[in-house]
């Protein structure tokens, strides 16, 4: 156990679903970030929190749409997602101070899109 | 954009021998760390070296870090089954922001490590 919990660890939803991944992290950390990790390439930042403030969003399409309702607490809220989104989605978080520190990964959630 | 780029992509050897991972990255860092991951789960840290330290040790792990180069490299020692797992660098960069800026954690593709008994 790393400290951070990511929820449901498998998912499969149809292209008009909505559904909601969940992270949890209580190692008092004040950066969460949600990774895409598909087949054959590199792992993604898809985005970065900072204090419960969104401080990056790289380039991710809208039918993804991040949450941080609190400093231990991150979503990602899905819907009308393309069957190319399918890959396995990881949820870190780290103390960030001058630079990164280690970062702690969640068990990651397996997405298919059908 | 990517930072990492490890070589090998794949590696296989026989248990009891020394693995030797290598990773180049582009910009100035902070530090490098890297993680490791078992087929379809999260990664896990293993070691971070910073940008000031041109070794470092953990157990059977050695780390170098050639800034000038632009590149570490990671040795296992006397690898054991259980080493099997692909294998990440990692490289902070600092992105600008208004008001603060924010490190971004930037990963390469990995060395898919085989140890075979």
């Amino acid at each position: 156990e790393t400290g951070v919990t990511q929820t449901p660890r498998h998912l499969v939803m149809g292209m008009t679903n909505k559904k909601s991944l969940k992270c949890e992290q209580h190692l008092g950390h004040n950066a969460m970030y949600w990774y895409k990790q598909s087949a054959k390439k590199p792992l993604e930042l898809m985005f970065v929190y900072n204090f419960k403030e969104q401080t990056e969003n790289n380039s991710v399409p809208s039918r993804f749409s991040p949450e941080c309702p609190n400093s231990s607490h991150l979503f990602l809220h899905l819907h009308t997602l393309q069957p190319e989104d399918s890959a396995l989605y990881l949820c870190a978080s780290s103390q960030v101070t001058r630079g990164y520190g280690e970062a702690f990964f969640g068990q990651g959630t397996r997405l298919t899109v059908v | 954009s990517q930072q990492g780029e490890e070589d090998p992509q794949a590696l296989s050897i026989q248990e009891g021998e020394n693995a030797t991972m290598n990773c180049s990255y582009k910009t100035s860092i902070n530090n490098l760390q890297w993680y490791r991951q078992n087929s379809g789960r999260g990664l896990v840290h293993l070691i971070l070296i910073r940008s000031n330290e041109r070794e470092k040790h953990s157990g059977r792990l050695r780390v170098t870090l050639d800034t000038s180069k632009k590149s570490s490299s990671l040795l296992i020692t006397a690898s054991r089954a259980a080493d099997t797992a692909s294998y990440f660098c990692a490289t902070d960069l600092l992105v600008p922001h208004p008001g603060a800026g924010s490190y971004q954690l930037t990963f390469g593709k990995g060395t898919k490590l085989s140890v075979i008994p």
